[in-house]
């Protein structure tokens, strides 16, 4: 049983808001990750860790930010919140060896008005 | 680059069909290879996956998948759709031996199980 935790899980706000999506994981994995999800469309990395104090752009250009300060934690913030950044967004995580299995959050689905 | 293809982004079965989910991959190195499941306003869960040994692989739920490394294919069967497979299901892949372990995602297809 994966134990991945994202907050919250759907937020609705202004353009021009900043706002922080929450990711924990209980695990001790060393990996995390941010995806963006929008319908119909495969997932893209946007944010990745392989430890603390290691935070690396994905393959997504986007402009919110990571930290990695704690093994468990792994927050996102937009600075400044606009229609466009209205998507899903999933955190995953996974262990320092085998094969790269992720295992997610239920997701945190951001609308901004 | 490696890369993930799935035919078909939606695919309609009547309950208790055959369902079959395409998808083919392009990999420079051997892969591993991924099949996750997603249900309406949750996260991917992992259904099975490839590593190495048999290519024929089980996973949860009656789903299983074969690898066949000449047609670069990693297709999801399940004998008897059941209307609770209803979800969508993305293939992913990630190489062997790389010390890089981001996934490559297919674009998902979206399975719907008629009564």
């Amino acid at each position: 049983e994966a134990d991945i935790y994202q907050t919250p899980r759907y937020l609705v706000i202004g353009t021009g808001k900043k706002i922080t999506l929450e990711c924990s994981q209980t695990m001790g994995h060393d990996k995390m990750y941010w995806y963006q999800q929008d319908p119909g469309m495969e997932l893209h990395l946007i944010h990745y860790s392989y430890g603390v104090n290691s935070t690396e752009k994905g393959d997504l250009s986007s402009e919110s930010t990571v930290s990695r300060i704690r093994t468990e934690h792994f927050p996102l913030t937009l600075e400044s919140a606009r229609p466009s950044h209205t998507s899903q967004y999933l955190c995953a995580s996974s262990e320092t060896a085998g094969a790269g299995e992720l295992f997610f959050g239920e997701g945190s689905r951001l609308t901004v008005l | 680059a490696q890369s993930v293809t799935q035919l078909g982004s939606h695919v309609s079965v009547s309950e208790g069909a055959l369902v079959l989910l395409r998808c083919n991959y392009s990999s420079s190195v051997p892969p591993y290879l991924f099949w996750y499941v997603q249900y309406p306003n949750q996260g991917l869960q992992l259904l099975l996956k490839y590593t190495t040994g048999a290519t024929l692989v089980k996973g949860i739920n009656g789903f299983e998948a074969e690898f066949k490394k000449s047609e670069t294919s990693f297709h999801l069967t399940k004998p008897s759709a059941h209307m609770s497979d209803a979800a969508e299901y993305f293939c992913a892949v990630s190489e062997i031996g790389s010390s890089n372990y981001k996934l490559t995602f297919g674009k998902g297809t979206l399975l719907t199980v008629n009564p």
